[in-house]
């Protein structure tokens, strides 16, 4: 019983190289999330897709774009990385009001 | 703009106490989630409360919610030390054409000394 399944679960990148944070999920669920966690700040929405084929920005989407490859499938891309993007990474995906969480992805640009 | 606000940020308690987490938020919510954190970890789910007067209690951990005052609380009962984590309080910003994600406080960080 997978849930919702992330990779890589670590990553160091240079600042300006690009990557893309996979997320899978294997519940069915029409609504997939990325949220960011820093240090005292809580999780913040980066983006969200609410059904196979629409994506919509949340609070922090700067600097990062996404791609609802299909109903399992919702990718993080960052095209130039940032120091400020040294994060941990998570991908949710939620039916009605339960939402489940990935294990994360821990980031550093160097 | 939805705002969640949790106090205490941090919390350091004696074992066999009682406190509660207090969870604030700005606009209309009838969604209310509580997670603990452990360090490295994920977000393991604890609670998702859906109305007015909503009690849900497991084991020593007790949430309520009260959206008229829109509050909800995390009540710890006689503590033990693997209570220790960090917990977080997350507001649903559904509107009805689907599921907008949710917003999070900042977390209180709770540590349990024996």
């Amino acid at each position: 019983n997978a849930g919702v399944t992330q990779t890589p679960k670590f990553q160091v990148l240079k600042t300006g190289q690009s990557m893309t944070l996979q997320c899978a999920q294997d519940m069915n669920h029409n609504s997939m999330y990325w949220y960011r966690q820093d240090p005292g700040m809580g999780l913040r929405l980066i983006y969200y897709s609410a059904s196979e084929g629409t994506t919509d920005k949340g609070e922090v989407p700067n600097g990062y774009n996404v791609s609802r490859l299909n109903k399992r499938e919702f990718s993080l891309r960052l095209e130039s990385a940032a120091p400020s993007q040294t994060s941990v990474y998570f991908c949710a995906s939620s039916h009605r009001v339960f939402v489940f969480f990935g294990q994360g992805t821990r980031l550093t640009v160097v | 703009e939805l705002k969640v606000e949790q106090n205490p940020l941090f919390l350091s308690m004696q074992e066999g106490k009682n406190y509660t987490i207090y969870c604030n938020y700005s606009t209309t919510s009838d969604r209310l989630y509580w997670y603990r954190q452990d360090p490295g970890k994920s977000l393991e789910s604890l609670f998702v409360l859906l109305s007015n007067g909503a009690v849900k209690q497991e084991g020593r951990l007790m949430a309520s919610l009260d959206t008229k005052a829109r509050l909800s609380t995390l009540h710890i009962t006689a503590a033990v030390h693997d209570l220790s984590a960090t917990y977080f309080c997350a507001v649903d910003t559904y509107s009805g054409g689907g599921a907008d994600g949710l917003t999070f406080g900042k977390g209180t960080h709770l540590i349990i000394q024996p």
